[in-house]
């Protein structure tokens, strides 16, 4: 299986920050790389896909970059709602994996 | 607007079997692949399986872990995927997710709440 490796995997971050994080594949997966957030208690929420296009209705203050093994989430200015777990998902191979999350904590 | 609403979850002794079903609305449920997700308590999100549309002859795939004691399937007149689980272990213990596969986007982008499912003696 392909594994993601994601780092920080906490990051303690104040509102109005810049943060990247940097989510590496085992091997390559092309641009098939897709981001999540999930808060406390809720399903995952589909932030950027095909590595680095913005789901509908996501800030534009997100954005994600890369392709082959190494991507990247950033958030331009923290806000608020942004603290939360984030986590990269490859679905280049016939089983999809996680990378193993990065918390965003505030400062 | 797109609900996936998960049930079937509970407390199960290791050894026993459970039945889990995600009812679909708000979208063509026949033309989309189907996924299972899974979270064990304060863990990171692990990958089930999938069950893809009739059009791609219901094509299973499933994680290692899981392989040989689960099993997805699908009732498109129901709009409802299934995620049976034999031989349950203590470490199948997790909130288990049902989402939608995004074909143009290579994503999940529709999520259910999830259910619990609790395999403990």
């Amino acid at each position: 299986d392909i594994q993601l490796t994601q780092s920080p995997s906490f990051l303690s971050a104040s509102v109005g920050d810049r943060v990247t994080i940097t989510c590496r594949a085992s091997q390559g997966i092309s641009s098939y790389l897709a981001w999540y957030q999930q808060k406390p208690g809720k399903a995952p929420k589909l932030l950027i896909y095909a590595a680095s296009t913005l789901q509908s209705g996501v800030p534009s203050r997100f954005s994600g970059s890369g392709s082959g093994t190494e991507f990247t989430l950033t958030i331009s200015s923290l806000q608020p709602e942004d603290f939360a777990t984030y986590y990269c998902q490859q679905l280049n191979s016939y089983r999809i994996t996680f990378g193993q999350g990065t918390r965003l904590e505030i400062k | 607007e797109v609900q996936l609403v998960e049930s079937g979850g509970g407390l199960v002794q290791p050894g026993g079997s459970l039945k889990l079903s995600c009812a679909a609305s708000g979208f063509t449920f026949s033309g989309s692949a189907m996924h299972w997700v899974r979270q064990a308590s304060g863990k990171g999100l692990e990958w089930v399986g999938r069950i893809r549309s009739k059009a791609n002859s219901y094509a299973t795939a499933y994680a290692a872990s899981v392989k040989g004691r689960f099993t997805i399937s699908r009732d498109d007149s129901k709009n409802t995927a299934y995620l049976q689980m034999n031989s349950l272990k203590t470490e199948d213990t997790a909130v288990y997710y049902c989402t939608r596969y995004y074909s143009s986007g290579w994503s999940f982008d529709y999520w259910g709440q999830g259910t619990l499912v609790t395999v403990s003696s």
